[in-house]
């Protein structure tokens, strides 16, 4: 089945960095853009940016240009996310996504969801 | 950006209710709305996509409805397992898509 696997809970000092890994199985890693999300506790659902697998190309969400990368290695169906900088504020539960589009149009959707990578930044 | 407010930001309902979630876009989106339930500790979960096309494996007690600006989530008969937060989301603008802010679907 699709499915899209997360690296584990980190830990960071403000002003570090953390790469957090995407595996995806069970569909071809290069024909779909993985996107990622972040949720802070007891809050809603911010888009962070896109990578499309296959060419590399991304894009981010202006709040994060500077500080976020995306990444991949088609070898071993791998998306990552690197935030820098770290601070208090970036301390959520991050998700990545599969973005499925429809045949015939530009509609789009998620599906399916990482189980979410948790990062908590404190001194 | 294309901002998603979702009406009511919270909501009480018993077992076999029917409930309306409503998501309005602060401008015209055509059919370009997803639905979305997140459980506590778990990832969003898609349910209905391009506003009204009920994803695979999800009860037909679910349904969606709407373009342009104005959409809803309807629950015909609520379940125990339908108590969760619901998040609407546009992708007219891809790659830059925006949730609503939730609507957290409590037991009366």
């Amino acid at each position: 089945q699709v499915q899209l696997v997360q690296s584990g809970a980190e830990v960071k000092k403000p002003g570090a960095s953390v790469k957090v890994s995407c595996k995806a199985s069970g569909y071809t890693f290069t024909s779909y853009d993985i996107n990622w999300v972040r949720q802070a506790t007891g809050q809603g659902l911010e888009w962070m940016g896109w990578m499309n697998p296959n060419s590399g190309n991304t894009g981010y969400a202006q709040k994060f240009q500077g500080r976020v990368t995306m990444t991949r290695n088609t070898s071993i169906s791998t998306a990552y996310m690197e935030l820098s900088s770290l601070r208090s504020e970036d301390t959520a539960v991050y998700y990545c996504a599969r973005c499925v589009a429809a045949h015939i149009s530009t509609l789009n959707w998620f599906d399916p969801w990482g189980q979410g990578t948790l990062v908590t930044v404190s001194s | 950006d294309i901002q998603m407010t979702q009406s009511p930001s919270s909501l009480s309902a018993s077992v076999g209710d029917r409930v309306t979630i409503t998501c309005r876009a602060s401008q015209s989106i055509s059919s370009y709305l997803n639905w979305y339930q997140q459980k506590p500790g778990k990832a969003p979960k898609l349910l209905i996509y391009a506003a009204s096309s009920l994803q695979s494996g999800v009860p037909s007690r679910f349904s969606g409805s709407g373009s342009g600006t104005d959409f809803t989530l309807t629950i015909s008969s609520l379940q125990p397992e339908d108590f969760a937060t619901y998040y609407c989301q546009q992708s007219y603008s891809t790659p830059s898509i925006t949730f609503g802010q939730g609507t957290r679907l409590e037991i009366k």
